[in-house]
């Protein structure tokens, strides 16, 4: 149980496109779910918590307007990084707790994206 | 001061060593305490809890201690199969919800 699945696991996009990366929790519903980035050698940094029907609430130094996070289900959140450059390229991760647990997250296998 | 600080390491262990780490936090507010493994290039998978009684999953025992704001894991009897990055995690309730914070990791490796 508590599966979560993460596509694409890596894409390598072209500066200045947009990138749109999917979180699923595939056996749970999730009321909540976050998104990380880790970079290499470094610890997981959470940049944004996604609730689902509501706005995602950003860490501080997160551009809400190029990372665009839709959580429009209790199993589905997206992330979009817009007008991707090579300094986003990172390791991506989600993860979702589910209805019943409250501090428990469940982590995505990740996607890597590498913007050229 | 980093919220979560871990000894980065790495440790290099032989086959059978028990070892341990630490893991410091600095907000005394923080509630629940976990383990985590990380894989190279992949996502970190949940270990353990922590709570203050301690706790023991097979070769692997947590340990919390509040009033100096640490928590340990112990890995007794080391395989191959151990060595990983360990990333102590703490949680901590905010006003926008639940909120993980993440060490940097401690790398292990356990040789022949």
């Amino acid at each position: 149980g508590a599966v979560v699945s993460q596509h694409p696991s890596w894409v390598i996009c072209k500066s200045g496109t947009s990138v749109k990366i999917e979180c699923r929790s595939l056996d749970f519903q999730a009321t909540t779910m976050f998104w990380y980035r880790q970079f290499p050698k470094q610890s997981l940094m959470l940049m944004a918590t996604s609730n689902e029907g509501s706005k995602a609430t950003y860490e501080q130094g997160v551009e809400k307007d190029k990372f665009l996070i839709n959580h429009a289900s209790l199993t589905l959140s997206t992330l979009t990084v817009t007008s991707a450059h090579p300094e986003d390229s990172s390791f991506y991760i989600c993860s979702a707790t589910p209805l019943q647990m409250t501090y428990e997250q469940y982590f995505g296998p990740g996607t890597r994206l590498t913007v050229t | 001061r980093k919220e979560v600080e871990q000894d980065p390491g790495p440790f290099n262990v032989p086959e059978g060593a028990t070892v341990a780490f630490n893991c410091t936090y600095s907000n005394s507010a923080s509630q629940s305490f976990f383990w985590y493994r990380q894989d190279c290039r992949k996502e970190p998978k949940l270990l353990m809890s922590v709570y203050s009684s301690g706790n023991e999953d097979g070769r692997f025992t947590a340990q919390l201690n509040r009033a100096s704001q640490y928590i340990s894991l112990l890995i007794r009897d080391s395989k191959l199969s151990d060595s990983a990055t360990y990333l102590c995690a703490v949680n901590r309730f905010t006003g926008g919800g639940n909120k993980l914070t993440f060490g940097t990791g401690t790398q292990l490796k356990v040789e022949l």
